[in-house]
């Protein structure tokens, strides 16, 4: 069955610095999507970056890029410029192909913002 | 404004009490899907559907019923909700089957079973 793990329950960064959070997934199969999500306090979930398996090339949106390594089953999150804005929970997300609407959860990190 | 809306938001209920939570979205999305929230647990999905009369489990349907009656509407009833169904659930709807597509989350509705 597949799994998605983020082992970082909580992580801390500076504002204007760098941060990356971790997200291993486990799945036989060869195509599928993975997606990071953002909570605020205001409990709205956001997307923030989408990779489909077949495209090599790491996804970017503005300040946030993704590295990932899909032979490791690695798809971490790196946000550049840390704002105060990005405190928040992070989930990362697995979505199986086609023909299926079925979404697999990481248990989320929870970043928080230092001034 | 394009949106998902979930009511009611808050929701205090007891042992037993059958309850609906109401989901509506306006842009005409064929995907929908319900979720749940625990701390330290995620979001787990219980039922999605992918068009009118088509629906499916996800990885926690026990004590819930969906049914998609309607495009726009999707509605999660507990016929007899218990104090382990206490949690924050999210409605969700997204445009076509591709993965590209974004799902659109609700606001919420948070959930005590006494």
């Amino acid at each position: 069955a597949q799994t998605v793990t983020q082992s970082q329950p909580e992580m801390s960064v500076q504002e204007a610095e760098t941060v990356t959070l971790s997200c291993t997934y486990d799945t036989s199969e060869s195509d599928y999507y993975l997606f990071w999500y953002k909570q605020p306090p205001s409990r709205q979930m956001i997307l923030v970056i989408r990779q489909e398996a077949y495209k090599q090339q790491n996804a970017t949106e503005n300040r946030f890029s993704v590295n990932f390594q899909k032979a490791a089953k690695s798809f971490s999150l790196k946000i550049s410029d840390s704002q105060l804005g990005d405190a928040a929970m992070y989930f990362c997300a697995y979505r199986f192909t086609s023909g299926t609407y079925k979404y697999i959860f990481g248990t989320g990190t929870r970043l928080k913002v230092l001034a | 404004e394009a949106q998902v809306t979930q009511n009611p938001r808050y929701l205090i209920t007891v042992t037993g009490k059958k309850l609906t939570v109401t989901c509506s979205q306006n842009m005409n999305h064929e995907y929908m899907s319900w979720y749940r929230q625990d701390p330290g647990l995620g979001l787990r999905q219980i039922y999605y559907s992918m068009n009118v009369e088509v629906t499916d489990k996800g990885d926690v349907p026990e004590g819930y019923k969906v049914s998609r009656k309607e495009k726009r509407n999707f509605p999660l009833i507990l016929e007899s909700p218990s104090p382990n169904q206490t949690s924050l659930y999210f409605c969700a709807s997204s445009l076509v089957i591709s993965g590209r597509a974004p799902q659109f989350f609700g606001p919420g509705t948070r959930l005590t079973v006494l």
